[in-house]
């Protein structure tokens, strides 16, 4: 069982808020990823890190930007959010070294309004 | 960089079996990922497969790869309405790069 953790599961807000998506895994993983998730299912990679102060953008551009203060910890912020915003954001985690698995949590869908 | 390519959608009645298609175009990807989705919820590892395998066998699922042509198949035995779901095929771009997802199969099970 994956101990990777999001949170809220559903955030509805106002166009302008900003907002920050929580990530915390306990299994120790070097590696962690943002991927954002169309209605139409497919999953696009918006941020990566591979360890503590390391951020990458991913392939999608990206409005939302991350932090990697702690291992266990990744959050996505949203400095003034929009309706194009609007979607699904799931979290992943892989331990180092090549092929590795990644584990996901459960999700943030999210709704600006 | 890498592509997955899978077919959007694929409909079977229960206790048929079901084979869901994937092409990659890296042919240095390392190991090849199925993972499911439900509804809802994150994506979770299926199975998963060496390149130099020709197939893995799990309980139910059985994975192809054929290298030459890049192709990866999941075949589902006996498949049940809980196997309805949304499977994605995956593969890094190389051995320590994220994994690259198809689009998704979306799998219906009919009673």
């Amino acid at each position: 069982e994956a101990d990777i953790y999001q949170t809220p599961r559903y955030l509805v807000i106002g166009t302008g808020k900003k907002i920050t998506l929580e990530c915390s895994q306990t299994m120790g993983h070097d590696k962690m990823y943002w991927y954002q998730q169309d209605p139409g299912m497919e999953l696009h990679l918006i941020h990566y890190s591979y360890g503590v102060n390391s951020t990458e953008k991913g392939d999608l551009s990206s409005e939302s930007t991350v932090s990697r203060i702690r291992t266990e910890h990744f959050p996505l912020t949203l400095e003034s959010a929009r309706p194009s915003h609007t979607s699904q954001y799931l979290c992943a985690s892989s331990p180092s070294g090549t092929g590795t698995e990644a584990f996901f949590g459960q999700g943030t869908r999210l709704t600006v309004v | 960089g890498e592509d997955v390519e899978q077919s959007l959608f694929l409909s079977v009645r229960e206790g048929d079996s079901s084979v869901i298609n994937c092409t990659y175009t890296d042919s240095s990807s390392t190991y090849l990922y199925w993972y499911k989705q439900e509804p809802g919820a994150g994506l979770q590892l299926l199975t998963y497969i060496f390149s130099n395998m020709d197939m893995k066998q799990d309980q139910r699922l059985t994975v192809l790869l054929n290298k030459k042509d890049k192709h990866l198949s999941l075949r589902i035995a006996d498949t049940q309405t809980g196997d309805s779901a949304i499977y994605f095929c995956a593969s890094p771009v190389s051995g320590n790069t994220p994994l690259v997802f198809g689009k998704g199969t979306r799998l219906s099970v009919i009673a």
